[in-house]
């Protein structure tokens, strides 16, 4: 079956460091991944897609790297913030108009 | 900036009543959705709209469950009989094309539904 895995432990970092969140996938070929924000009891905000013909794509602090081989992406904040504190969401196409998400990595960046 | 708002924001409602969810989305978007969000759970897709027919459902999107846009803003979800176990935050989201087009969805705030 399709599975998407990310670390269900909180990620706790300093202010100032970079936070890597990974995402793991299972029985997709997925022509692109998503990357969504989730602060506690709001929606999910898109932050960032990346095609499969793209390595890696960036857009301000945020880095995502995106690897079809390990079936794996890579999601990195630099120079993280406490308002960075949240959990991440990795999402993929599950269908024409379906996205799947991963049940999400909490960040938690202390000052 | 364009947002998806939905109502209510949060709604209590007893075992075996029915409820309607409402949304209204990005209004230049053609595929709308819903998803639902149990406590401390993933968030998980219920059903997509297009061309005001359902393009795809879920598992959980049995016969309780149905969407309708009743005008040219509105997209609801109607839960028939609702059971303790369909308590969770239900999300429109919208966006310009499907999950394998620009893919980008747009979520609402939330309706949170809590069934006693």
């Amino acid at each position: 079956s399709q599975k998407i895995e990310q670390n269900s432990e909180a990620l706790n970092i300093q202010e100032g460091k970079t936070a890597t969140l990974t995402c793991n996938y299972t029985n997709y070929s997925p022509a692109y991944l998503q990357w969504y924000r989730q602060d506690p009891g709001r929606g999910p905000v898109f932050l960032l897609l990346i095609r499969e013909n793209e390595k890696e794509k960036r857009k301000e602090r945020l880095k995502v790297t995106f690897d079809t081989t390990l079936k794996q992406s890579l999601f990195h904040i630099t120079a993280s913030q406490p308002a960075d504190s949240a959990t991440y969401l990795c999402a993929l196409a599950s269908g024409y108009s379906t996205l799947t998400f991963g049940k999400g990595t909490m960040l938690l960046v202390s000052p | 900036e364009p947002e998806v708002t939905q109502t209510p924001s949060h709604q209590v409602t007893q075992m075996g009543q029915e409820v309607i969810l409402r949304c209204v989305p990005i209004s230049n978007h053609l595929y709308f959705y819903w998803y639902r969000q149990i406590l401390g759970q993933k968030v998980e897709f219920l059903v997509s709209f297009y061309n005001n027919e359902i393009s795809e459902k879920s598992e959980i999107f049995d016969d309780q469950f149905s969407v309708e846009r009743p005008d040219g803003s509105n997209f609801t979800l109607k839960i028939r009989s609702t059971k303790l176990e369909d308590s969770a935050m239900y999300f429109c989201a919208s966006s310009e094309g499907g999950a394998v087009g620009t893919g980008e969805l747009f979520f609402g705030e939330g309706s949170r539904l809590t069934v006693l």
